[in-house]
């Protein structure tokens, strides 16, 4: 069975500082991967995608994320974090033979602090 | 463009009473529509999803139902709500035939349930 897990409930960095949320799957196959941001009472928004092609991505609000296919990790990141960077980061995988469905992890809080 | 539209934002249902809550998407035709509950401090459970019309398949068992009487309308229903029920829900779509490939998933804002 696919999974995606995301091994840090929380991660608190200071403002300016890089921002790293850690994902890693266990698909068979090629995966699809992707990056999901929730801020509080909403609904979720995509962030960035990978698919295949160049193993690091860029996405939306200066977040990037690397796909490391030995490592199995799709780990998101931010050179410096704003203040309002703070939110719940979902990261997502879908197999490529399924079209349906996301398999999300159980989130990661990041609180970027003054 | 496409909108999803999900309500209501916030509802408030005492135990055994009945549960309907609403999705519908604008500006696309024969979309995916999913349904995901976010219990408190957990990660996104899938529910329900359609690939059309009066097409459902679950993914878990549980208290609830989902139905899809028009393309673009997903509902979620309960008979009798359980505690257990309570929730933050999520309706999402994605474009069909690409699925999730190029799309991923759009979320509606969400309904947070909480059962008494």
């Amino acid at each position: 069975a696919q999974s995606v897990a995301q091994p840090e409930d929380q991660v608190n960095v200071a403002e300016g500082n890089p921002l790293t949320v850690k994902c890693t799957y266990s698909v068979s196959g090629n995966p699809y991967l992707f990056w999901y941001v929730q801020y509080p009472n909403r609904g979720l928004q995509f962030l960035l995608k990978y698919i295949t092609g160049d193993n690091l991505v860029k996405g939306s609000y200066g977040f990037e994320a690397e796909f490391n296919k030995s490592q199995t990790s799709f780990h998101l990141k931010k050179p410096s974090a704003l203040v309002s960077d703070s939110a719940l980061y979902f990261c997502a995988v879908r197999l490529r033979s399924n079209d349906y469905k996301l398999s999300f992890g159980a989130g990661t809080t990041v609180t970027v602090r003054a | 463009s496409q909108t999803i539209h999900q309500w209501p934002a916030t509802l408030v249902q005492p135990v055994g009473s009945p549960l309907s809550l609403e999705c519908t998407v604008e500006g696309t035709s024969n979309p995916n529509l999913y349904w995901y509950r976010q219990a408190a401090g957990r990660g996104l459970q899938l529910l329900f999803y359609s690939v059309g019309i009066g097409q459902i398949s679950s993914e878990v068992p549980q208290n609830l139902s989902a139905s899809r009487p028009q393309d673009r309308q997903f509902i979620l229903s309960s008979k009798k709500l359980l505690l257990s029920d309570s929730g933050f829900y999520l309706c999402a779509w994605s474009i069909r035939g690409q699925g999730v490939t190029r799309s991923g998933y759009t979320f509606g804002s969400g309904t947070r349930l909480t059962v008494v």
